[in-house]
């Protein structure tokens, strides 16, 4: 089947560095995407990885792996409004749908 | 990158009816795909909108139910049929972008979603 796992809580203090981890199995995989949904708000596109390796994207990098199937979401520099849940998905079938992951979310505290 | 508007923001219906929701996209888009987010919870891919043919529904969602319409490039609905509480939830209406860079056809954009509570 296909299937993500992230973690469901982060807590982390302002100006602090935290990793969000995602692993995913799926028989057909393109990439992994990133997205941040603030509550009430619709999920925005952070970042995407179609390579191993780190895509850096200002305080946030995004990292993958495709032969541990494992990605992971790095957000520095924390800021108070980083406060939201934090969504990977993967892209399967080759035509950008989307499956997500059930979100971590992040709290960010003074 | 893509703006998108979605028609209600948010509605309360009564069980038994049915609403349409509509998703309205400010540039040419290839992909437009439909979801549904309970509140707290993930999204759920209900279906791929297709231009001037059937969607392609998800398994566990169905044409009777979710019908679907997508006449043009820049424009879909989404219909929730024979409401029950249960289908109170988030529904939103992504897009994928025509003629960007790769990385833009990897981006989905989403609309700011439609809430529906059922009674």
């Amino acid at each position: 089947g296909q299937s993500l796992e992230q973690p469901s809580e982060v807590t982390a203090v302002e100006g602090a560095i935290v990793q969000i981890n995602c692993t995913y199995q799926t028989s057909g995989f393109y990439g992994l995407s990133w997205y941040q949904q603030h509550d009430g708000g619709a999920p925005t596109f952070l970042s995407y990885n179609a390579l191993d390796g780190l895509e850096e994207t200002g305080r946030f990098s995004s990292f993958l792996s495709r032969s541990d199937s494992y990605g992971y979401l790095l957000l520095q520099e924390l800021q108070m409004k980083d406060s939201a849940s934090y969504f990977c998905a993967f892209s399967s079938g080759g035509y950008n749908k989307l499956i997500f992951g059930a979100g971590t979310r992040l709290a960010v505290h003074p | 990158s893509a703006v998108i508007s979605q028609k209600p923001s948010r509605d309360i219906c009564q069980r038994g009816t049915s609403l349409t929701i509509q998703c309205q996209v400010d540039s040419q888009v290839t992909m437009m795909f439909w979801y549904r987010q309970q509140p707290g919870q993930s999204l759920t891919l209900i279906a791929t909108a297709n231009q001037g043919s059937e969607a392609t529904y998800e398994s566990g969602f169905v044409i009777d139910k979710f019908p679907i319409s997508r006449p043009n490039l820049t424009f879909s609905t989404l219909t929730v049929s024979n409401m029950s509480p249960e289908d109170s939830s988030i529904y939103l209406c992504s897009v994928v972008v025509v003629g960007g860079p790769s990385r833009e056809a990897d981006t989905q954009y989403f609309g700011p979603g439609t809430r529906l509570t059922v009674l």
